[in-house]
């Protein structure tokens, strides 16, 4: 089944900066991609995701790029505010169709 | 109904009994899902449903957990003999077709607490 590792565990940036936060995955039949938030005690909610015929999608200040044959994707969130502090999840639907999370990014934008 | 509902929001039981956990999805919404998240990780897979059939149960930790969608509509994990361990925010999600992960939308999710 799919297996999917992302980093870093924590991450703290300064108000403007910007967050990158990586993943991997290990089934290579995997072609669905998204990125969920979740702020403490609330359910995940679906930010951006990307299909595997694609390698970059923007909206607005987030940004997911896709790298197939590295087998990683990434989440670029630029001119980060406090608003943005949350958990990040990463997560690929693989053969088995399931979704496989990551282990989540804690962020923390300080003003 | 507009999201995916699920109650209660939270549980607390003492160790050795048995609760049960209740999802009302999207309405609609042929695909139905349990996750269940322990403190500081992401949510892990445990049950699937298309339709009213359990179409993969492969994430079930034990025979202790058990699920049913009767209806097709709303779903209960059924869980027996509780351990302190079962401890968890348990979410469920639902999706307008099933498969490939497109569509999820999210519940609250039910806190358990086994003490």
């Amino acid at each position: 089944g799919e297996n999917v590792e992302q980093h870093p565990s924590t991450l703290s940036v300064q108000e403007g900066d910007s967050a990158v936060i990586k993943c991997t995955y290990s089934d290579s039949a995997s072609n669905y991609f998204p990125w969920y938030k979740q702020e403490l005690g609330k359910r995940p909610q679906l930010i951006i995701d990307i299909r595997s015929n694609v390698g970059e999608k923007k909206d607005q200040r987030i940004a997911v790029t896709l790298n197939k044959t590295a087998k990683h994707f990434s989440l670029h969130i630029t001119e980060t505010q406090p608003e943005d502090s949350a958990v990040y999840f990463c997560a690929g639907v693989g053969s088995n169709y399931k979704l496989t999370f990551g282990k989540g990014t804690l962020l923390t934008v300080n003003p | 109904g507009a999201g995916v509902s699920q109650t209660p929001s939270n549980k607390v039981t003492e160790k050795g009994k048995y609760v049960e956990l209740r999802c009302d999805p999207i309405s609609g919404h042929t695909a139905l899902y349990w996750y269940r998240q322990s403190l500081g990780q992401g949510p892990e897979f445990l049950i699937y449903f298309q339709g009213t059939g359990a179409a993969d149960d492969s994430g079930l930790p034990n025979d202790r957990f058990f699920a049913v969608r009767p209806e097709g509509s709303v779903s209960t994990l059924k869980i027996q003999r509780t351990e302190r361990g079962d401890s968890a925010v348990y979410l469920c999600a639902s999706s307008p077709t099933g498969g490939q992960g497109y569509g999820y939308t999210f519940g609250s999710g039910t806190r358990l607490t086994v003490v």
